[in-house]
């Protein structure tokens, strides 16, 4: 059975950083891209970043575009999304998602239950 | 940059049918999308995966009171013997190479 599980979140001061973990289990991590997607609260899903299973290929959406860095560990079947500078708009659980097609990005199947990360001061 | 568009509420009563939608942005009516449930306080749970004739495949496990149509730029989900549980905002979401994109959601009463 798929399992992700994210961790890393809470509280952070505007400016701050903080780095997220998704720990998987239930398949070969190293054969799936993997991707970030937040949602702010009371708001819809907004995609955040994805890596290719090498971990050769990322994108990431232009409202982290510089700030944000997704990387993967495949002998610790851990996915990470290290944040800086952070803004009170970054808000939001985050999530991991697994598309279904392990070998190219595109429809998420799996999702892990979310991470809080708060922005304030 | 393709954009998906999406009621923001609809409802209908136990038991009866209801048909959401996703409307494909201009030049894009091509896309696969797929269809995701978010019920309260809860991660988003995979429903399908929907292409442009029509064709669809499902998550594991979701029931078959859940199916998917196209037509055109514009991607339906129908629920049908609706329970309480169906209760939850769905998403659409479709990918290209570089981005992904969600649809706004609609949230689902069920009346």
């Amino acid at each position: 059975q798929v399992h992700l599980v994210e961790s890393g979140g809470g509280l952070v001061k505007p400016g701050g950083s903080l780095r997220l973990s998704c720990a998987v289990s239930g398949f070969t991590f190293s054969d799936y891209y993997m991707s970030w997607i937040r949602q702010a609260p009371g708001k819809g899903l907004e995609w955040v970043s994805y890596i290719s299973s090498s971990g050769n290929t990322i994108y990431y959406a232009d409202s982290v575009k510089g700030r944000f860095t997704i990387s993967r560990d495949n002998a610790k079947n851990s996915l990470y999304l290290q944040m800086n500078s952070l803004r009170a708009e970054d808000t939001a659980v985050y999530f991991c998602a697994r598309p279904v097609y392990g070998s190219e990005w595109g429809t998420l199947g799996d999702w892990g239950q979310g991470a809080l990360v708060t922005v304030s001061s | 940059q393709v954009v998906l568009t999406q009621s923001p509420s609809a409802s209908a009563s136990l038991g009866a049918s209801v048909k959401l939608t996703c409307t494909l942005s201009s030049g894009h009516s091509s896309y696969t999308i797929a269809w995701h449930q978010q019920q309260p306080e809860k991660g988003p749970r995979y429903l399908m995966e929907l292409n442009s004739d029509g064709s669809h495949s499902k998550g594991d496990g979701i029931p078959d009171r859940f199916s998917g149509t196209s037509s055109g730029a514009e991607r339906y989900l129908t629920i049908s013997s609706l329970q309480s549980e169906d209760e939850a905002d769905y998403y659409c979401q479709t990918w290209g190479t570089g981005f992904g994109v969600f649809g706004g959601g609609t949230k689902l009463t069920v009346l």
